[in-house]
């Protein structure tokens, strides 16, 4: 079991682009959730996901950032027209159940300039 | 509101001291609190949680409800417990971190 992918590890961006952050849970997870790690804070909350559902979004931005977990395929965290505060690691986490057993990947460090 | 604190951003040690790394948090209602450490630009790995009452790697932590803590211990420090951890709580459906505490321990 590879555990929770999240490519690429490293992402830079200019301002005005788009980002799109993957991550493939581990195997048998079906909920998804991403944090946002900025410079000298803890993680915060951003949105959680079960199989094509969002089931709570209440820590993304309210404009330029998306997120999805298709029936197929990796979650994707989009954000668009990136701007300098978006620079941020961004982690994904899995788990089996709702709210338990969270195993985290890597992070994408995306780096806007 | 659901927060967690750490008040300290660095603790610095030498090798073979204690370290007590502290972690306040309110909330309403029975908490269930974890300690996760991060290795140098790594994945987050979960280190304890206080449901369990385990000792992982020498480290502890005890819920204290009166005192709303649950400080991560350890007797004797070693250069590879060098790290940032954070405190974190389960709110719903996910975490709510404190901001981490750097841990440096000196040979």
């Amino acid at each position: 079991n590879a555990g929770v992918m999240q490519n690429p590890r490293h992402l830079v961006r200019r301002r005005g682009q788009e980002a799109r952050l993957r991550c493939s849970p581990m195997k048998g997870h079906s909920h998804v959730y991403w944090y946002r790690q900025l410079p000298e804070e803890g993680l915060k909350f951003m949105v959680y996901l079960q199989k094509e559902n969002i089931i709570d979004e209440s820590g993304m931005p309210k404009e330029r950032f998306s997120a999805e977990f298709p029936k197929e395929g990796p979650s994707i965290l989009r954000i668009q027209q990136v701007v300098r505060g978006d620079s941020a690691a961004y982690f994904c986490a899995s788990s089996p159940l709702q709210g338990n057993g969270y195993t985290f990947g890597s992070g994408t460090r995306l780096t806007v300039v | 509101a659901q927060r967690v604190t750490q008040p300290e951003k660095l603790l610095s040690v030498f090798k073979g001291a204690p370290v007590e790394l502290k972690c306040n948090y309110s909330y309403s209602g029975s908490p269930e609190l974890f300690w996760y450490v991060q290795y140098s630009r790594q994945r987050l790995q979960l280190l304890l949680r206080h449901i369990s009452r385990e000792s992982i790697k020498g480290f502890t932590a005890d819920l204290n409800k009166g005192e709303t803590s649950f400080h991560l211990k350890k007797p004797f420090a070693q250069e590879e417990d060098s790290a940032m951890y954070y405190c974190a709580l389960t709110y719903g459906n996910k975490l709510v971190f404190g901001a981490g505490t750097i841990l440096r321990v000196k040979s």
